[in-house]
């Protein structure tokens, strides 16, 4: 199982666009990279999920080197609201397989005015 | 659509009593289960997950049980608590079909005396 290392914290300001790297040196050839976010007595939520190269939504980007044995989250000009844990996952293989989901330490992230 | 429902959603309990937390799953069939707990400022910690009625994996040796008697319900259960079981329990689905992202329920706190 590929275990995941992030910083444990990072601060930031509004306005500002935070990257936040998430290391996976042993990501097997079918794992996904998933990105979640949890809000203090939450459960997290997905925020984005790729393979590898580049992927976009509506709230974030995500970038994977050619290798996948890192990921980099990027949250465009951030505000208060983004204060938050962030999770790396790495796992569900591409055909649904792989059964055992477990997170990393996670990122706080402080977001200031 | 699919929703995810735990209870209770908090509860105190003396050391030594029973427990039982329960979660539901509506709108999917044969989802993957997972119980994770959340101590207090602390990352997730997977205890069981589960992919099918029966089977039940464990991943942290303990006072704790889970159990699966249904396809879509998830039951977390103790004989007898110990201080350090106190936390925010969360339960999680993802369908086993394809790429997935896991969702949450809204989590019950447990707080032993």
């Amino acid at each position: 199982l590929a275990k995941t290392t992030q910083p444990i914290s990072m601060d930031s300001y509004e306005g500002q666009e935070v990257n936040i790297t998430c290391s996976h040196n042993n990501i097997a050839t079918n794992d996904y990279i998933t990105w979640y976010q949890q809000f203090p007595s939450q459960g997290p939520r997905f925020i984005i999920q790729g393979y590898k190269t580049k992927v976009t939504n509506e709230v974030a980007s995500l970038f994977i080197p050619a290798d996948r044995k890192s990921s980099t989250l990027s949250l465009p000009r951030v505000s208060l609201s983004d204060t938050a844990v962030y999770y790396c996952l790495v796992g569900w293989g591409l055909t649904g397989g792989g059964n055992k989901l477990t997170f990393g330490t996670g990122t706080q992230l402080k977001v200031e005015l | 659509s699919q929703t995810i429902h735990q209870w209770p959603a908090t509860l105190v309990q003396p050391v030594g009593s029973p427990l039982s937390l329960e979660c539901t799953v509506e709108g999917t069939s044969n989802p993957n289960l997972y119980w994770y707990r959340q101590a207090a400022g602390r990352g997730l910690q997977l205890l069981f997950y589960s992919v099918g009625i029966g089977q039940i994996s464990s991943e942290v040796p303990q006072n704790l049980s889970a159990s699966r008697p249904q396809d879509r319900q998830f039951i977390l259960s103790s004989k007898k608590l110990l201080l350090s079981d106190s936390g925010f329990y969360l339960c999680a689905w993802i369908n086993r079909q394809g790429a997935g992202e896991l969702f949450f329920g809204e989590g019950s706190r447990l707080t032993v005396l």
